[in-house]
């Protein structure tokens, strides 16, 4: 089955600073991909998801992830960050065209501060 | 112990037709989720609880849509008058509380409007 770590449960970054927040896969087919955010009292919302092609992926928001095969890794990352960034993300992996058995990472808490 | 759980798995009807979805909850889990997942798509965020109230409508597609939760336990998701669209993957999710915890995803219930 396949399987996700994301690496750091919690992030602190400055406001302006590089966002990097790491995922790791385990899937023993080609995956599909996928980073989701979850702002407080709100729930999940898909930021963006690789499925075929393009392994560098944008998202909404400025976010972008490139899908590493080699380091089965699928990084999410923002050059800037902004206040309102701050919030809960989510990996995800599904190993099925229909997404029926997505598996979630435990979630990385992004802070940023002023 | 026992994981989310959703019934029926699967529900075949024809449009026009009510249907109620059910999904009982992780014990102990206070919050609680719907989303919708077609085919090829991540998960669209319907609505979610925290308790027995319902913070964020937000995701509801139309008025036929509605969902309630009572005793902070089990929630039917109703679809009146459904639609061909609304054939989709019904997933629900609960986590301990909202917003900062991972959620766990019950096995969905598969819809397919006639």
């Amino acid at each position: 089955a396949q399987s996700v770590t994301q690496l750091g449960s919690h992030v602190s970054v400055s406001e302006g600073a590089l966002v990097l927040l790491r995922c790791n896969y385990s899937s023993s087919v080609p995956p599909y991909l996928f980073w989701y955010v979850q702002y407080p009292n709100q729930g999940l919302q898909l930021l963006l998801k690789y499925t075929t092609g393009a392994t560098l992926v944008k998202g909404i928001n400025g976010f972008e992830a490139e899908f590493k095969k080699s380091e089965t890794s699928f990084h999410l990352t923002k050059p800037s960050a902004h206040m309102s960034d701050a919030a809960e993300y989510f990996c995800a992996v599904s190993d099925r065209e229909d997404n029926n058995d997505m598996r979630f990472g435990a979630g990385t808490r992004l802070t940023v501060k002023p | 112990g026992a994981g989310v759980s959703q019934s029926p798995s699967n529900k075949v009807t024809e449009k026009g037709k009510d249907v109620e979805l059910r999904c009982d909850p992780i014990s102990g889990h206070t919050a609680l989720y719907w989303y919708r997942q077609s085919l090829g798509q991540g998960l669209e965020f319907l609505i979610y609880f925290q308790g027995n109230s319902a913070p964020d409508k937000s995701g509801l597609p139309s008025d036929r849509f509605s969902a309630e939760r009572t005793g902070g336990s089990v929630s039917t998701l109703t679809i009146q008058r459904t639609q061909q669209e609304d054939s989709a993957v019904y997933l629900c999710a609960s986590s301990i509380q909202a917003g900062s915890e991972t959620q766990y995803f019950g096995p969905g219930t598969r819809l397919l409007v006639l």
